[in-house]
């Protein structure tokens, strides 16, 4: 399967520490998008990345909330000092240059005890 | 601030049967797509359908078709001949056309509708 792969798929942690998700997109996709899904909402954006540029940052993405995609491949969203509030699921989804359909991975579902 | 608005937090439709899945946007933008997103339980999300703006056809795919009315900025999502498999969340979601600056290509998503289907 060639799809986007996100590890891993479930996550339950303890208030306070950190955490840290991966997300690989499909490899010609030049672009690569987190949203932020919670409880009965649709995915709120957070992040996104054009080859490893973070090309904009949501407002939702606090200082707690760190991204990288080196080298422009697999991507690693990284929250430090969890709380319960960003019990969510996360989602990563790419795309390419001038194609307006992202593919989505199957998310990694975060609790915060 | 572009925003998408679904006002059916849950609908139901018998096998067979046709139903149509409602959604309003607002922008200030004249180029933009519009998609309808489906996420089966558990299941990463597909792209049903999709339309640009700047076409006055619209989409068809198969059994999904979509009435889009620019003017009054309405995206509706019709399934003809219902299945079980079509059971879902349904999102709606906006994008803009730009390719520069910000909001390159970040999908704006509406709350999503739960579609069940009847046997």
């Amino acid at each position: 399967d060639t799809g986007v792969s996100q590890d891993p798929r479930h996550k339950i942690t303890k208030r306070g520490q950190n955490v840290t998700f991966r997300c690989d997109p499909i490899s010609e996709h030049n672009r690569l998008y987190w949203y932020r899904q919670t409880l009965g909402q649709g995915p709120e954006f957070l992040t996104y990345f054009q080859n490893e540029a973070q090309l904009e940052k949501s407002r939702l993405l606090s200082d707690r909330f760190s991204a990288e995609r080196p080298k422009g491949s697999f991507s690693t969203l990284e929250i430090q000092r969890t709380e319960q509030g960003d019990s969510a699921m996360y989602l990563c989804a790419s795309s390419s240059y001038g194609n307006t359909e992202a593919f989505f991975g199957q998310g990694t579902r975060l609790t915060v005890v | 601030a572009q925003t998408v608005t679904q006002s059916q937090p849950e609908m139901s439709v018998q096998e067979a049967e046709t139903v149509t899945l409602s959604c309003t946007y607002d922008t200030s933008e004249s180029d933009y797509y519009l998609f309808w997103y489906k996420q089966p339980p558990s299941r990463q999300m597909i792209l049903v359908i999709r339309q640009e703006a700047y076409k006055q056809q619209n989409a068809t795919e198969n059994r999904f078709s979509v009435n889009f009315q620019k003017a009054a900025k309405s995206f509706s999502l019709k399934i003809s001949d219902s299945q079980l498999g079509d059971a879902a969340m349904y999102f709606c979601a906006y994008r803009s056309a730009r390719n520069y600056g910000g909001s390159q290509g970040n999908l704006i998503f509406g709350k999503g509708t739960k579609l069940s289907v009847k046997p």
